[in-house]
């Protein structure tokens, strides 16, 4: 997890509230992605950034948000939780030899109530 | 829609020996085949990749096989330890493509 934070690590939440996490990197690494990961599931890719401001939607997109305005941070939204959005989300970041070598943050548990 | 899977979700193996961890995929087109190891509690690290235009390729105890005429893809651990308890993902991607699919994931349980 080395150059991945994730904040928070926990977070309780409301079902309509909306929640934004953090992931931030120190290794300058172009490309950066969150994913969910359920039971049964595997692990799903929402949205994933290819530069500052430069982002698209991934296979679970509905109800989520990105943004990236510094090379160094992606935020991911939930514009009003639900409770099927509790998960574990994880972020990742990868650079231009290819996605096959992502490196993965530590993981935000998240409970929608 | 074109996915890649796991065939077993559970292996359980006695210390020591070897295992081995399958993988069916459905795309073709796929260039590169991953393995990443999840332990409990943390995110996936990344194990090995192949490319598509290789059928072997060995790193430290491990070993992944690439057989295209039936898109099988495998993991090979040698003299596993307790320390290889986790979930082993494959995942798959394409030259150009900046994203993986992954698998649903087998969980390996070392047997002391």
């Amino acid at each position: 997890d080395a150059g991945i934070t994730q904040s928070p690590r926990h977070k309780v939440t409301e079902t309509g509230t909306p929640v934004t996490l953090r992931c931030h990197q120190t290794e300058n690494h172009r490309y950066m992605y969150w994913y969910r990961q359920d039971p049964g599931h595997g692990l799903r890719l929402i949205h994933y950034s290819y530069g500052v401001k430069d982002t698209d939607k991934g296979e679970v997109s509905d109800g989520y948000s990105v943004s990236r305005s510094k090379t160094e941070d992606f935020l991911l939204t939930l514009e009003s939780a639900t409770s099927s959005q509790t998960s574990v989300y994880f972020c990742a970041i990868s650079d231009d030899r290819g996605a096959y070598e992502q490196y993965f943050g530590p993981g935000t548990r998240l409970t929608v109530t | 829609g074109e996915s890649v899977g796991l065939h077993l979700p559970t292996l359980s193996v006695q210390e020591g020996d070897n295992s081995i961890i399958n993988c069916a995929y459905s795309n073709s087109a796929s260039d590169y085949f991953i393995w990443y190891k999840q332990e409990s509690g943390k995110g996936p690290q990344f194990i090995i990749d192949i490319r598509s235009n290789m059928d072997k390729r060995q790193g430290q105890r491990v070993t992944v096989l690439l057989n295209k005429t039936v898109k099988h893809l495998s993991l090979q651990i040698a003299a596993t330890q307790p320390g290889d308890s986790a979930v082993y993902f494959c995942a798959e991607s394409s030259v150009g493509d900046y994203k993986l699919s992954f698998g649903a994931g087998t969980t390996v349980t070392v047997r002391a």
